[in-house]
Protein backbone atom coordinates (compact mmCIF):
# COMPACT_ATOMS: atom_id res chain seq x y z
CA UNK A 1 0.00 0.00 0.00
CA UNK A 2 1.10 3.37 -1.10
CA UNK A 3 0.68 5.69 2.08
CA UNK A 4 0.25 9.52 1.35
CA UNK A 5 0.01 11.75 4.56
CA UNK A 6 -1.26 15.27 4.25
CA UNK A 7 -0.80 18.15 7.57
CA UNK A 8 -2.06 19.03 8.62
CA UNK A 9 -5.33 17.65 9.02
CA UNK A 10 -7.30 21.16 9.91
CA UNK A 11 -6.36 24.20 9.14
CA UNK A 12 -8.80 27.51 9.45
CA UNK A 13 -7.75 30.94 8.67
CA UNK A 14 -8.60 34.25 8.27
CA UNK A 15 -9.75 35.61 4.75
CA UNK A 16 -6.92 37.60 3.27
CA UNK A 17 -4.38 34.72 5.00
CA UNK A 18 -1.84 32.66 3.09
CA UNK A 19 -1.72 28.93 3.93
CA UNK A 20 0.04 25.87 2.36
CA UNK A 21 -0.97 22.54 2.89
CA UNK A 22 1.72 18.92 2.92
CA UNK A 23 1.43 16.00 1.24
CA UNK A 24 4.41 13.93 1.88
CA UNK A 25 4.85 9.78 0.92
CA UNK A 26 8.01 7.45 0.93
CA UNK A 27 7.07 6.22 -2.53
CA UNK A 28 7.59 7.68 -5.89
CA UNK A 29 5.08 8.77 -8.17
CA UNK A 30 4.25 8.66 -11.87
CA UNK A 31 2.05 11.53 -11.38
CA UNK A 32 0.14 13.70 -8.08
CA UNK A 33 -3.15 14.98 -8.62
CA UNK A 34 -4.94 17.57 -6.04
CA UNK A 35 -8.26 17.66 -5.07
CA UNK A 36 -10.77 19.82 -3.85
CA UNK A 37 -14.21 18.48 -1.55
CA UNK A 38 -17.20 20.31 -0.55
CA UNK A 39 -18.95 18.05 1.76
CA UNK A 40 -21.50 15.46 0.24
CA UNK A 41 -20.38 16.23 -3.37
CA UNK A 42 -17.44 13.87 -5.04
CA UNK A 43 -14.14 15.53 -5.12
CA UNK A 44 -13.26 17.95 -8.05
CA UNK A 45 -9.56 17.55 -9.68
CA UNK A 46 -7.66 21.40 -9.28
CA UNK A 47 -4.22 20.21 -10.88
CA UNK A 48 -1.97 17.43 -12.34
CA UNK A 49 1.72 17.37 -11.35
CA UNK A 50 4.02 14.42 -13.39
CA UNK A 51 7.46 16.26 -13.47
CA UNK A 52 9.53 16.01 -10.16
CA UNK A 53 9.86 19.96 -9.54
CA UNK A 54 7.07 21.04 -11.62
CA UNK A 55 5.73 24.03 -10.04
CA UNK A 56 1.80 24.55 -11.41
CA UNK A 57 0.14 28.07 -10.52
CA UNK A 58 -3.84 28.52 -11.06
CA UNK A 59 -4.81 32.18 -10.12
CA UNK A 60 -3.76 32.06 -5.95
CA UNK A 61 -3.20 28.53 -5.95
CA UNK A 62 0.54 27.38 -6.57
CA UNK A 63 1.26 23.33 -6.94
CA UNK A 64 4.62 21.82 -6.65
CA UNK A 65 6.13 18.51 -7.25
CA UNK A 66 8.54 17.34 -5.20
CA UNK A 67 12.22 16.50 -6.57
CA UNK A 68 12.27 13.54 -6.49
CA UNK A 69 7.90 12.94 -6.95
CA UNK A 70 7.42 11.26 -3.43
CA UNK A 71 5.73 15.17 -1.97
CA UNK A 72 3.45 17.99 -3.06
CA UNK A 73 2.63 21.00 -1.40
CA UNK A 74 -0.38 23.57 -2.15
CA UNK A 75 0.04 27.18 -1.43
CA UNK A 76 -2.86 29.54 -1.31
CA UNK A 77 -2.36 33.45 -1.33
CA UNK A 78 -4.86 35.83 -0.21
CA UNK A 79 -7.42 32.58 0.89
CA UNK A 80 -10.96 33.31 -0.02
CA UNK A 81 -13.95 32.02 1.56
CA UNK A 82 -14.74 30.25 -1.44
CA UNK A 83 -11.66 28.18 -0.65
CA UNK A 84 -13.29 26.46 1.90
CA UNK A 85 -13.80 22.84 1.48
CA UNK A 86 -11.41 19.05 2.00
CA UNK A 87 -8.25 19.32 -0.03
CA UNK A 88 -7.26 15.68 -1.13
CA UNK A 89 -4.03 14.97 -2.77
CA UNK A 90 -3.41 11.42 -4.73
CA UNK A 91 -0.52 10.16 -6.19
CA UNK A 92 -0.81 7.68 -9.32
CA UNK A 93 0.73 4.36 -10.22
CA UNK A 94 -0.39 1.61 -12.31
CA UNK A 95 -3.79 2.91 -13.24
CA UNK A 96 -5.10 3.82 -9.71
CA UNK A 97 -4.91 6.38 -7.12
CA UNK A 98 -3.50 6.49 -3.62
CA UNK A 99 -5.63 9.50 -1.46
CA UNK A 100 -4.14 10.95 1.46
CA UNK A 101 -6.27 11.57 4.69
CA UNK A 102 -7.15 15.18 3.33
CA UNK A 103 -6.65 18.64 5.22
CA UNK A 104 -10.60 20.19 6.03
CA UNK A 105 -9.43 24.24 5.43
CA UNK A 106 -11.78 26.59 6.62
CA UNK A 107 -11.70 30.19 5.65
CA UNK A 108 -13.66 32.85 7.30
CA UNK A 109 -15.16 35.75 6.53
CA UNK B 1 -18.29 16.71 -22.67
CA UNK B 2 -18.37 13.74 -20.10
CA UNK B 3 -20.33 13.35 -17.66
CA UNK B 4 -20.74 11.01 -14.59
CA UNK B 5 -23.49 10.08 -12.84
CA UNK B 6 -25.09 8.04 -9.53
CA UNK B 7 -27.72 7.10 -8.67
CA UNK B 8 -29.22 7.03 -6.14
CA UNK B 9 -27.95 10.11 -3.64
CA UNK B 10 -29.02 8.73 -0.66
CA UNK B 11 -30.25 5.27 0.20
CA UNK B 12 -31.30 4.01 3.98
CA UNK B 13 -31.15 0.08 3.91
CA UNK B 14 -31.42 -2.08 6.73
CA UNK B 15 -28.76 -4.61 7.94
CA UNK B 16 -29.13 -8.10 5.66
CA UNK B 17 -30.29 -6.35 2.68
CA UNK B 18 -29.13 -6.33 -0.93
CA UNK B 19 -27.83 -3.52 -2.34
CA UNK B 20 -26.66 -2.30 -5.65
CA UNK B 21 -25.83 1.26 -6.89
CA UNK B 22 -25.19 2.44 -10.41
CA UNK B 23 -22.59 4.11 -12.19
CA UNK B 24 -22.80 5.31 -15.75
CA UNK B 25 -20.42 8.08 -17.72
CA UNK B 26 -21.48 9.59 -21.21
CA UNK B 27 -19.23 11.26 -23.40
CA UNK B 28 -16.25 8.90 -23.30
CA UNK B 29 -15.29 5.12 -24.85
CA UNK B 30 -13.37 2.39 -22.56
CA UNK B 31 -13.11 4.17 -19.63
CA UNK B 32 -11.58 3.04 -16.36
CA UNK B 33 -13.68 2.81 -13.75
CA UNK B 34 -13.56 3.40 -10.07
CA UNK B 35 -15.54 2.50 -7.01
CA UNK B 36 -14.58 4.46 -3.73
CA UNK B 37 -15.69 4.45 0.26
CA UNK B 38 -15.33 7.61 2.28
CA UNK B 39 -15.69 8.17 5.70
CA UNK B 40 -16.97 11.87 6.78
CA UNK B 41 -14.55 14.31 6.07
CA UNK B 42 -11.45 11.84 5.07
CA UNK B 43 -9.65 10.45 2.60
CA UNK B 44 -11.03 8.07 -0.24
CA UNK B 45 -10.40 4.12 0.35
CA UNK B 46 -10.16 2.35 -3.52
CA UNK B 47 -13.04 -0.59 -3.50
CA UNK B 48 -12.98 -1.60 -7.35
CA UNK B 49 -11.73 -0.99 -10.35
CA UNK B 50 -11.90 -2.01 -14.36
CA UNK B 51 -10.48 -1.39 -17.31
CA UNK B 52 -12.54 -3.32 -19.16
CA UNK B 53 -16.03 -5.05 -19.82
CA UNK B 54 -16.23 -7.80 -17.40
CA UNK B 55 -12.86 -7.23 -16.10
CA UNK B 56 -13.35 -5.99 -12.03
CA UNK B 57 -10.03 -5.92 -9.44
CA UNK B 58 -10.83 -5.77 -5.63
CA UNK B 59 -8.42 -3.73 -3.67
CA UNK B 60 -9.91 -4.76 0.02
CA UNK B 61 -11.61 -8.13 0.90
CA UNK B 62 -15.33 -7.18 1.88
CA UNK B 63 -18.81 -7.49 1.89
CA UNK B 64 -19.35 -5.98 -1.73
CA UNK B 65 -19.00 -6.77 -5.02
CA UNK B 66 -18.39 -5.26 -8.12
CA UNK B 67 -19.51 -5.59 -12.08
CA UNK B 68 -19.14 -3.45 -15.28
CA UNK B 69 -21.71 -5.32 -17.72
CA UNK B 70 -21.54 -2.33 -20.53
CA UNK B 71 -18.57 -0.02 -21.18
CA UNK B 72 -19.78 2.70 -19.40
CA UNK B 73 -21.61 1.54 -16.31
CA UNK B 74 -20.40 -0.35 -13.16
CA UNK B 75 -22.52 -1.57 -10.85
CA UNK B 76 -21.68 -2.19 -6.81
CA UNK B 77 -23.61 -4.72 -5.24
CA UNK B 78 -23.89 -6.50 -1.88
CA UNK B 79 -26.23 -9.68 -1.34
CA UNK B 80 -26.44 -8.80 2.74
CA UNK B 81 -25.60 -5.27 3.97
CA UNK B 82 -23.63 -4.63 7.77
CA UNK B 83 -23.38 -1.63 9.47
CA UNK B 84 -19.94 -0.88 8.64
CA UNK B 85 -21.23 -0.21 5.26
CA UNK B 86 -22.53 2.56 5.76
CA UNK B 87 -20.33 5.45 4.10
CA UNK B 88 -19.93 7.79 1.16
CA UNK B 89 -19.97 6.05 -2.43
CA UNK B 90 -18.10 7.42 -5.31
CA UNK B 91 -17.83 6.28 -8.68
CA UNK B 92 -14.96 7.28 -10.60
CA UNK B 93 -13.42 7.27 -13.94
CA UNK B 94 -10.01 7.90 -16.21
CA UNK B 95 -9.49 8.08 -19.65
CA UNK B 96 -6.29 5.52 -18.67
CA UNK B 97 -3.79 7.89 -19.85
CA UNK B 98 -0.44 7.79 -18.19
CA UNK B 99 -1.38 11.37 -15.88
CA UNK B 100 -3.84 9.22 -14.20
CA UNK B 101 -6.34 11.58 -13.61
CA UNK B 102 -9.84 10.84 -12.54
CA UNK B 103 -13.31 12.48 -12.70
CA UNK B 104 -15.96 11.77 -9.84
CA UNK B 105 -19.66 11.43 -9.54
CA UNK B 106 -21.54 13.48 -6.93
CA UNK B 107 -21.61 10.37 -5.09
CA UNK B 108 -23.80 7.93 -3.16
CA UNK B 109 -24.68 8.22 0.52
CA UNK B 110 -25.67 5.06 1.83
CA UNK B 111 -27.10 4.81 5.68
CA UNK B 112 -27.72 0.94 6.80
CA UNK B 113 -29.43 0.74 10.34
Amino acid sequence: TQLLEQSPQFLSIQEGENLTVYCNSSSVFSSLQWYRQEPGEGPVLLVTVVTGGEVKKLKRLTFQFGDARKDSSLHITAAQPGDTGLYLCAGGNDYKLSFGAGTTVTVRA
Amino acid sequence: SQTIHQWPATLVQPVGSPLSLECTVEGTSNPNLYWYRQAAGRGLQLLFYSVGIGQISSEVPQNLSASRPQDRQFILSSKKLLLSDSGFYLCAWSDGTGAYEQFFGPGTRLTVL
